[in-house]
C-alpha cells in the first residue's frame, strides 16, 4: 500500500533555506505535490512535479526528485515569516482515480 | 468563482448529538473529498464522491459516520451520535476529473468540530 512519510517539524531563520524531506512507497506514483497549510486555512497547492522529472525550480521553490530512493524534497529560498506553515506532500497514482495520500505534514517555524 | 465552500465554520455540541457539516464543491468540479485532521492521525480520507457517486468510503470511521452528495452542488457529512473523540477539523475538497492522474485538489476552509 502507499506510505508518505515526513519529519513532524522545522525550524529556520528568517533569510535561510529550508528543505523539507518527504519518502513514499509506491513506485507507480506519477505526481508529487507539495501542498502548504497556513493557520486556520485548508491545504493549498503549492507546486509539484511530475515522475520522469529530477527538479523543478519557480521562483524561491525548488523540488527535487529521487525516484529511486523514493525521495521529495522541498527548498525554500530566503525562508520569511509568511512561510511559517505546515507542508503537505502527496502523491498520486496512475490507476487510483483522482485519490491522493498524504503526508503527516511538516510544521515550518520561521523565526525572525 | 468562491472556492469550496463550507458551513458551518466551528460547532460545538455535546456527546450524543447530532451533527451535519456541509460542503458546496467548485462548479464543474466532478470529485468531492471529505477528509478529517487531527493532531494525532493527521489528514485522514474518509470518503470520495465521482459525480455524486460513493467510490471509496474505506475511511469512514464507523457507522456513525455517513455521507450524501444529493447532486452536483452539495454534500453533507453526518455524525450521529457524536463522541468526544470525533473532535477535528473537516475538510471537504473538489477537483476536476483528470485523464493523466494529475490531480489539484482545491480545499475548503474546514469546519473546526468540537464535541463536549
Amino acid at each position: 500500500g502507499e506510505d508518505v512519510e515526513q519529519s513532524l517539524f522545522l525550524s529556520v531563520r528568517e533569510g535561510d533555506s529550508s528543505v523539507i524531506n518527504c519518502t513514499y512507497t509506491d513506485s507507480s506514483s506519477t505526481y508529487l505535490y507539495w501542498y502548504k497549510q497556513e493557520p486556520g486555512a485548508g491545504l493549498q497547492l503549492l507546486t509539484y512535479i511530475f515522475s520522469n522529472m529530477d527538479m523543478k525550480q519557480d521562483q524561491r521553490l525548488t523540488v527535487l526528485l529521487n525516484k529511486k530512493d523514493k525521495h521529495l524534497s522541498l527548498r525554500i529560498a530566503d525562508t520569511q515569516t509568511g512561510d511559517s506553515a505546515i507542508y503537505f506532500c502527496a502523491e498520486s497514482i496512475g490507476n487510483a482515480g483522482n485519490m491522493l495520500t498524504f503526508g503527516g505534514g511538516t510544521r515550518l517555524m520561521v523565526k525572525p | 468563482d468562491a472556492g469550496v465552500i463550507q458551513s458551518p465554520r466551528h460547532e460545538v455540541t455535546e456527546m450524543g448529538q447530532e451533527v451535519t457539516l456541509r460542503c458546496k464543491p467548485i462548479s464543474g468540479h466532478d470529485y468531492l473529498f471529505w477528509y478529517r485532521q487531527t493532531m494525532m492521525r493527521g489528514l485522514e480520507l474518509l470518503i470520495y464522491f465521482n459525480n455524486n457517486v460513493p467510490i471509496d468510503d474505506s475511511g469512514m470511521p464507523e457507522d456513525r459516520f455517513s455521507a450524501k452528495m444529493p447532486n452536483a452542488s452539495f454534500s453533507t457529512l453526518k455524525i450521529q451520535p457524536s463522541e468526544p473523540r470525533d473532535s477535528a477539523v473537516y475538510f471537504c475538497a473538489s477537483s476536476l476529473p483528470t485523464g493523466g492522474s494529475y490531480n489539484e485538489q482545491f480545499f475548503g476552509p474546514g469546519t473546526r468540530l468540537t464535541v463536549l
